[in-house]
């Protein structure tokens, strides 16, 4: 089955200790981003990439690293993980950048930073 | 600048009647425009797109969406709401290749 695998899909974490959010596709996708979901905000981009070894900023990239080593992988990393990180994320991957086939999403991952 | 606003945070229809979500756009570019549903603790489902062909497009589950250039509107309709409609909706426009703008959602209410 295609799709994007996200791992953990819930994380409570305590400020300052380094996370990783895990983001796998297996549908040999270039494109690939990473959102976060706030109510009332709608999703925002915090990274892309756009093949490996290809990674940009979005509109939120503060706080966030992110690396990709291979096509099927994009992790997300909190090196010092703060209260307002607290989140619902998206991972999600696409052949052609979302234009004409749109993305393809993960279940989520929802942060606590206390 | 570009941005994409969902006129209403919150919609509640019953069951079997029209559904009608706005969405308008701001762009300087020609955009794409897209649609997608989220139910609860699910992931985003695209629900259909429109990227400069037909202007009315058709989408899963008995969805449309049509297109108006002149009003900057790209509104989804569904002729007859049924309870497994109720989800979150959001509007998405794509500007450039990498940049796409995500509406603030709407929550379809379907009452029985």
């Amino acid at each position: 089955e295609a799709q994007v695998t996200q791992n953990p899909r819930y994380l409570i974490t305590v400020t300052g200790k380094k996370l990783t959010v895990t983001c796998s596709q297996n549908m040999n996708h270039e494109y690939m981003s990473w959102y976060r979901q706030d109510p009332g905000l709608g999703l925002r981009q915090i990274y892309y990439s756009m093949n490996v070894e290809v990674t940009d900023k979005g509109d939120v990239p503060e706080g966030y690293k992110v690396s990709r080593k291979e096509k099927r992988n994009f992790p997300l990393i909190l090196e010092s993980p703060s209260p307002n990180q607290t989140s619902l994320y998206f991972c999600a991957s696409s052949s052609t950048g979302g234009g004409l086939y749109g993305y393809t999403f993960g279940s989520g991952t929802r942060l606590t930073v206390v | 600048a570009q941005s994409v606003t969902q006129l209403d945070s919150h919609v509640s229809v019953s069951e079997g009647t029209p559904v009608l979500l706005r969405c308008n756009y701001s762009s300087s570019y020609s955009p794409s425009l897209f649609w997608y549903v989220q139910h609860p603790n699910k992931g985003l489902q695209l629900l259909l797109k429109y990227t400069s062909a037909a202007t009315l497009v058709k989408g899963i589950n008995g969805f449309e969406a049509e297109f108006k250039k002149s009003e900057t509107s790209f509104h989804l309709t569904k002729p007859s709401a049924h309870m497994s409609d109720a989800a979150e909706y959001f509007c998405v426009v794509r500007i450039l290749f990498n940049k796409f703008y995500f509406g603030s959602g709407t929550k379809l209410n379907v009452k029985p």
